[in-house]
């Protein structure tokens, strides 16, 4: 298994601003995920952090809304920026351990829970 | 259509109940299938780990898995209010590891 921390646990923000949530892994990783999980809605990927390249996003998520940082094999940042209501979710991040194969089990932190007013 | 489907509940029973989680799915490509437990304010952890169909028993939870009518389960036998939490179903293809991910079903087992 892996230990995932992440800060802020929760946070509210206003309208317009900005919020970095940290992810720290308790051994390295290859692979790390950011999710997004709504209320009543599925987990959905954000994005791939790989450390040594740039955030792989999925469709609808674009750097400049959520840029990435992966500075070594055991911590990255997701930033959330100029925030609006509906940015208002609970975000996950996530890591793999092994080499990315089908078998591999994916394993998340305990979340950030941010509100925007 | 979405790609996994679950019914969000809630499902609340008595404790001791047997229960029933339930997942359909539409890609005929999915061959690795996953529960997760998710207890309010955590996140996910990994319940049951299953590839193609057939079933697996761990404790008091079996998966099963019918890849020929795209529906996985999970039960749960004598259940206990510690089993209140919202269980993901998750299913990724072969070559895949990024799973995709149902709603999830929030369970109430009331003592």
């Amino acid at each position: 298994s892996a230990v995932i921390s992440q800060k802020p646990s929760r946070d509210i923000c206003q309208r317009g601003t900005s919020l970095t949530i940290q992810c720290q892994v308790d051994s390295q990783v290859t692979m790390m995920f950011w999710y997004r999980q709504q209320p009543g809605q599925s987990l959905t990927l954000i994005a791939t952090a790989n450390q040594g390249s740039e955030a792989t996003y999925e469709s609808g998520f674009v750097i400049d809304k959520f840029p990435i940082s992966r500075p070594n094999l055991t911590f990255s940042t997701l930033t959330v920026s100029n925030m609006s209501p509906e940015d208002s979710s609970i975000y996950l991040c996530s890591v793999v351990r092994g080499d990315g194969l089908s078998t591999d089990t994916q394993y998340f932190g305990p979340g950030t829970r941010l509100t925007v007013l | 259509q979405k790609e996994v489907e679950q019914d969000p509940g809630p499902l609340s029973v008595p404790e001791g109940a047997i229960v029933s989680l339930n997942c359909t799915y539409s890609n005929s490509a999915f061959q690795y299938f996953m529960w997760y437990r998710q207890y309010s304010r955590k996140g996910p952890e990994l319940l049951m780990y299953t590839y193609s169909s057939g079933n697996k028993e761990d404790g008091r939870f079996t998966a099963q898995v019918d890849k020929s009518s795209k529906y996985i389960s999970l039960f749960i036998r004598d259940s206990q209010p510690s089993d209140s939490a919202t269980y993901l179903c998750a299913m990724k293809a072969g070559g895949s590891y990024i799973p995709t991910f149902g709603r999830g079903t929030s369970l109430i087992v009331h003592p």
